[in-house]
């Protein structure tokens, strides 16, 4: 089944405790990308990545890393989680960026919640 | 102003009427044009795409007015599976989708 996976689906941290999310897709999509969810803001993104090894800021990349090893694989580091870093996300992959083919399929999310 | 705006509702609407939502956006450079459906905390799954001369899809129709830079969607004979949050997506060629608040529908019986 093509789906896009993330994990962990729910978590609950402290303050400058580094995490990681992790995204997978089976796709073989090129292009992949996070995006956070805050209600009244929308889906802002945080970073993409145009294939391996290129990866580039989105509109709110403060206090994140992202890494792009493998084409399938794109995870989001907090390095030094923030309580305003609290929100839903959510990793997205497609075949390209812009045009016609570039559905967003989205992962199921991701309920942060930094104490 | 924002890039893309949305009325954030809700809609409260009756089984079996026709709504519609709107959609403007800032950059008249804006390539492509999407309504995504979002249910209540999960992910975001595309609806439809926008074309020029406009489309539709069973009971669904999207237009587009670049004069005035606004999308719409019209959802006819509603029913309570409809229930959801309507994003409107833009893509204005940064290698980014840019998403809207949504619009929230609600379906009554």
């Amino acid at each position: 089944e093509a789906q896009v996976t993330q994990n962990p689906r729910y978590l609950i941290t402290v303050t400058g405790k580094k995490l990681t999310v992790t995204c997978s897709q089976n796709m073989n999509h090129e292009y992949m990308s996070w995006y956070r969810q805050d209600p009244g803001l929308g889906l802002r993104q945080i970073y993409y990545s145009m294939n391996v090894e290129v990866t580039d800021k989105g509109d709110v990349p403060e206090g994140y890393k992202v890494s792009r090893k493998e084409k399938r694989n794109f995870p989001l580091i907090l390095e030094s989680p923030s309580p305003n870093q609290t929100s839903l996300y959510f990793c997205a992959s497609s075949l390209s960026a812009s045009g016609s083919y570039n559905e967003q399929f989205f992962g199921p999310g991701t309920r942060l919640t930094v104490l | 102003r924002k890039e893309v705006e949305q009325d954030p509702g809700p809609f409260n609407v009756p089984e079996g009427a026709t709504v519609a939502f709107n959609c403007t956006y800032s950059n008249s450079a804006s390539q492509s044009f999407f309504w995504y459906r979002q249910d209540c905390r999960k992910e975001p799954k595309l609806l439809m795409s926008v074309y020029s001369s406009g489309n539709e899809d069973g009971r669904f129709t999207a237009q587009l007015n670049r004069a005035s830079q606004y999308i719409s969607l019209l959802i006819r004979d509603s029913k309570l599976s409809d229930s959801a949050t309507y994003l409107c997506v833009v893509d204005t060629g940064r290698r980014a989708l840019t998403f809207g608040s949504g619009t929230r529908l609600q379906v009554q019986p």
